[in-house]
């Protein structure tokens, strides 16, 4: 399978304890994006890289997240301290940049995180 | 920031009826994208709109991108039960970079 994957797919974890997640993007893909998506919403965006740079971060991510993609591949959100609502679907997203027409984004499964 | 307002919220259609999914910005978008996310699943890319007018089909799936480039839509004719999941519009960046979702129209589609 060469689509974007995630990992772990579940998660459950304490308040107040820190969680980690990896995406691996499509390989050739040199953009890679983080959204969050709860029930009834659609994905808010959260921070996206190009290779290894982090090009933009939402202002609604606070200090409590930290993404990293330190060799252009894989990535990793950290969300220090949990919180009950930081409960959602972490959604990742490759795309190659510059694109072809169209620019579209390929998601992987999501990480669902429920803070207990 | 850029918002994207997405109508109606929930659709319920027989099998065979028409839908349509509305997307409005209060800002000119540079592109809009569409995407379907199946019960339990992720958003699934269906087109990209870049030019101001442009209409373009899959099948018995229309989409439209305003004149104006503030609003688009999503016009399913004669719905059928793979046609079931929430429809969301997506404005992109003038860099591709990151997009601003809608909230998402849910579609059930009964037998």
């Amino acid at each position: 399978d060469t689509g974007v994957s995630q990992n772990p797919r579940h998660k459950i974890t304490k308040r107040g304890q820190n969680v980690t997640f990896r995406c691996d993007p499509i390989s050739e893909h040199n953009r890679l994006y983080w959204y969050r998506q709860t029930l009834g919403q659609g994905p808010e965006f959260l921070t996206y890289f190009q290779n290894e740079a982090q090009l933009e971060k939402s202002r609604l991510l606070s200090d409590r997240f930290s993404a990293e993609r330190p060799k252009g591949s894989f990535s990793t959100l950290e969300i220090q301290r949990t919180e009950q609502g930081d409960s959602a679907m972490y959604l990742c997203a490759s795309s190659i940049h510059p694109p072809g027409l169209p620019g579209e984004q390929y998601f992987g499964p999501g990480t669902r995180l429920t803070v207990t | 920031g850029q918002q994207v307002m997405q109508i109606p919220q929930y659709q319920h259609v027989q099998e065979g009826e028409d839908f349509t999914t509305y997307c409005n910005s209060s800002t000119t978008l540079s592109n809009i994208q569409w995407y379907k996310q199946r019960p339990g699943g992720h958003p699934v890319f269906l087109i990209q709109l870049v030019k101001s007018g442009e209409v373009k089909k899959q099948k018995r799936l229309t989409f439209q991108f305003g004149e104006a480039k503030k609003n688009s839509s999503l016009h399913i004719t004669a719905t059928q039960t793979t046609d079931v999941g929430t429809y969301f519009c997506a404005a992109g960046g003038t860099s591709y970079g990151k997009l601003t979702f809608g909230q998402g129209t849910i579609l059930t589609v009964h037998p």
